[in-house]
């Protein structure tokens, strides 16, 4: 059970490149979010998804797109990479509340770290 | 607006306990998680209180009180696997998972 995997673990860009990070879930989930993290600063939610088809903006999402065309997969695009962009990535999934403890627990990847130059 | 408040950084010895402090203002609320994270690892899941009052698990123990925007973390008999960043996250009531995170502390674990 491989959970949560994110690609690519590592990448260097260019500003002005565009790339994109994919994140899978091997676990059912409705629910996934992608999060970027940055020294002194919390876990930051990006974009999140309630279900297939559908997307929903954060508190950070500026720069960035999304789109869950299957269940298991949220990809996070950015169109035109900054410096500002650069910091670690993580995808998180969850079930909707109520379904394991009433907790709306989020599992996440590993990470991916990116440095835009 | 939102806010959660948490030292940046504590220290603690071999089979020590520690308590970690969390304090939380949040338009919503529903209950607060505290996540594990080592370092270049992902973030996992320690406890959710939602009610006031303490809940036990094994060396971890978390406790809530909802009227005073207040939670900590209890770690007792410290490993050096327990060094760590604690990330304490406000859950603003919505069933979406919207957690709104603190900025994590530090613990370091000495021999």
């Amino acid at each position: 059970n491989a959970g949560v995997t994110q690609t690519p673990k590592f990448r260097v860009l260019k500003t002005g490149q565009s790339m994109t990070l994919l994140c899978a879930q091997d676990m059912n989930h409705e629910y996934m979010y992608w999060y970027r993290q940055d020294p002194g600063m919390g876990l930051r939610l990006i974009h999140y998804s309630v279900g297939e088809g559908t997307t929903a903006k954060g508190e950070v999402p500026d720069g960035y797109n999304v789109s869950r065309l299957k269940k298991q997969n949220f990809l996070l695009g950015l169109e035109s990479a900054a410096p500002s962009q650069t910091s670690v990535y993580f995808c998180a999934s969850s079930h909707p509340a109520g379904r394991t403890s009433g907790a709306n627990v989020l599992t996440f990847g590993a990470g991916s770290r990116l440095t835009v130059l | 607006g939102q806010n959660i408040d948490q030292p940046t950084e504590m220290t603690a010895t071999e089979g020590a306990i520690v308590q970690i402090n969390c304090t939380y203002q949040t338009s919503g609320f529903n209950g607060l998680f505290w996540y594990q994270q080592h370092a270049g690892e992902a973030p996992t899941f320690l406890s959710y209180n939602v009610l006031d009052g303490l809940e036990e698990k094994g060396r971890f123990s978390s406790f809530l009180s909802r009227s005073k925007g207040y939670s900590y973390l209890l770690l007792k008999e410290l490993q050096m696997k327990d060094s760590a960043s604690y990330l304490c996250a406000a859950d603003r009531g919505s069933t979406l998972g919207r957690l709104y995170f603190g900025r994590g502390t530090q613990l370091t674990v000495w021999p």
